[in-house]
């Protein structure tokens, strides 16, 4: 079945440091991807997507590319804030078949 | 813009009660779905609609029920409820014609049972 695995956290940086968090994922077919953030007590927001190869989405300074060849979507902003602390979840979806598929969530926490 | 509205925002029932949480989509979106998030956990598929007919069915305990009504809204109807349901239930929203696989989540039912 589809599966989504995502770099583990939970993961510290210093404001205005470079982020990345890693996705990759297993499906049939061409899913689409997504990233989604949860803040503190709060639910799910969409953050970006992309929905065939090579699309990049991107949104309040993140961005991520859908990789065909390495079936990768990595998470990267290249100057954090504090306030982008929140636990961040990969995600996919796939035609005919909508049902989110999540990855285990990677918690950041940034640092003034 | 409008959100996905959930009710209530927090409950906490006692072991083998029943409980039912209500989820109102954005207006015009024709599909539903629910999701349950344990304690740390990431969010896992339970049920989803569309155009009330049941569209796909995950995880879901045969004691949870749920239904869409012909406003569009949704119900999860849980019963005898076991303390392992303690957890957030996400309702998330989404419209064929804007791209049906973006879903958009309301804020959860934070679950307790003691």
């Amino acid at each position: 079945g589809d599966s989504v695995t995502q770099m583990e956290g939970p993961v510290t940086l210093s404001e205005e440091a470079f982020l990345t968090i890693n996705c990759t994922y297993t499906a049939t077919g061409y899913p689409s991807l997504f990233w989604y953030v949860q803040y503190p007590g709060e639910g799910l927001q969409l953050l970006l997507k992309a929905t065939k190869a090579d699309d990049k989405g991107s949104n309040k300074g993140f961005e991520a590319t859908y990789r065909k060849e390495t079936t990768s979507f990595h998470l990267e902003k290249g100057s954090v804030q504090v306030s982008d602390s929140a636990v961040y979840f990969c995600a996919l979806s796939n035609f005919g078949n909508e049902k989110l598929t999540f990855g285990t969530g990677t918690r950041l926490t940034i640092i003034p | 813009a409008a959100g996905v509205i959930q009710s209530p925002r927090h409950l906490i029932k006692e072991k083998r009660e029943t409980a039912t949480l209500k989820c109102y989509p954005i207006p015009r979106h024709d599909t539903v779905y629910w999701y349950q998030q344990g304690p740390g956990q990431d969010p896992q598929f339970l049920i989803s609609f569309y155009e009330k007919m049941q569209s796909d069915k995950g995880s879901i305990p045969d004691r949870f029920s749920a239904q869409q009504f012909s406003d569009y809204h949704s119900e999860l109807n849980m019963s005898s409820l076991e303390l392992g349901d303690s957890a957030l239930y996400f309702c998330a929203s989404s419209s064929t014609g804007q791209g049906r696989e973006t879903q958009y989540f309301g804020p959860g039912t934070r679950l307790l049972v003691l």
